[in-house]
């Protein structure tokens, strides 16, 4: 079935390397994917969004890469902090939808 | 500060007793939504609205109930006759569709 899912469950990175979560969607229709970043006990927090008509972009310490061919999405976080350490999840919408569906998530450890 | 607020943060319950989480926003965002969110899992959506006094049923709605008098206001019921409430309740906004959601800190619910 349609589903938005993460390779890994557990990530573990040494501290000030870059640090790469990957995840895949099955629907060719989604049109706008986001991530968001869950710590311990809170609510998920926005971190970088993109739309269906780019393949790249940018923000502060992260990109976001999304190939549509293979139907695969990509956070990259540079110089990764200890602060990193949390649940990262993509999310998918559909085309005019409200349904954001999102993936089990991929927990980030930082090691010092 | 502009912001989404749920209450109260942690909540007990007896096995049988309604129980209802308040959300509240001050962003003037149209759209509101309820997650469930389950130990090692994603988000999965309860309920949605996308405009006050209309909402509409998510993926699991069974056993919950909510109501959109006020924009601001989308409080979610756990009924009786949902069979395994104990879970993290997360409520969100977004201004419109195929836009980021804010997400409040989270209600987690124990029935015992």
């Amino acid at each position: 079935g349609e589903s938005v899912g993460l390779h890994l469950p557990t990530l573990s990175v040494q501290e000030g390397d870059n640090s790469i979560i990957n995840c895949a969607y099955s629907n060719s229709a989604s049109d706008y994917f986001i991530w968001y970043k869950q710590e311990s006990g809170k609510g998920p927090q926005f971190i970088i969004d993109i739309r269906s008509n780019m393949d790249k972009r940018q923000g502060q310490r992260v990109t976001v890469l999304l190939n549509k061919t293979v139907k695969h999405l990509s956070l990259q976080i540079a110089a990764t902090q200890p602060g990193d350490s949390a649940v990262y999840f993509c999310a998918e919408n559909r085309v005019g939808g409200f349904k954001t569906i999102f993936g089990a998530g991929t927990r980030l450890f930082v090691k010092a | 500060d502009g912001g989404i607020t749920q209450s109260p943060k942690y909540l007990f319950r007896k096995e049988g007793q309604n129980v209802t989480l308040s959300c509240e926003q001050n962003l003037n965002h149209d759209a509101m939504y309820w997650y469930r969110q389950d130990p090692g899992q994603g988000l999965r959506l309860i309920y949605y609205s996308q405009i006050v006094n209309d909402f509409q049923k998510g993926d699991i709605a069974e056993g919950y109930s909510v109501s959109r008098e006020k924009k601001e206001s989308f409080p979610l019921t756990v009924t009786s006759a949902q069979k395994n409430p104990t879970a993290f309740y997360l409520c969100a906004s977004s201004a419109q569709v195929n836009t980021e959601a804010f997400f409040g800190q989270g209600t987690r619910l124990t029935v015992v």
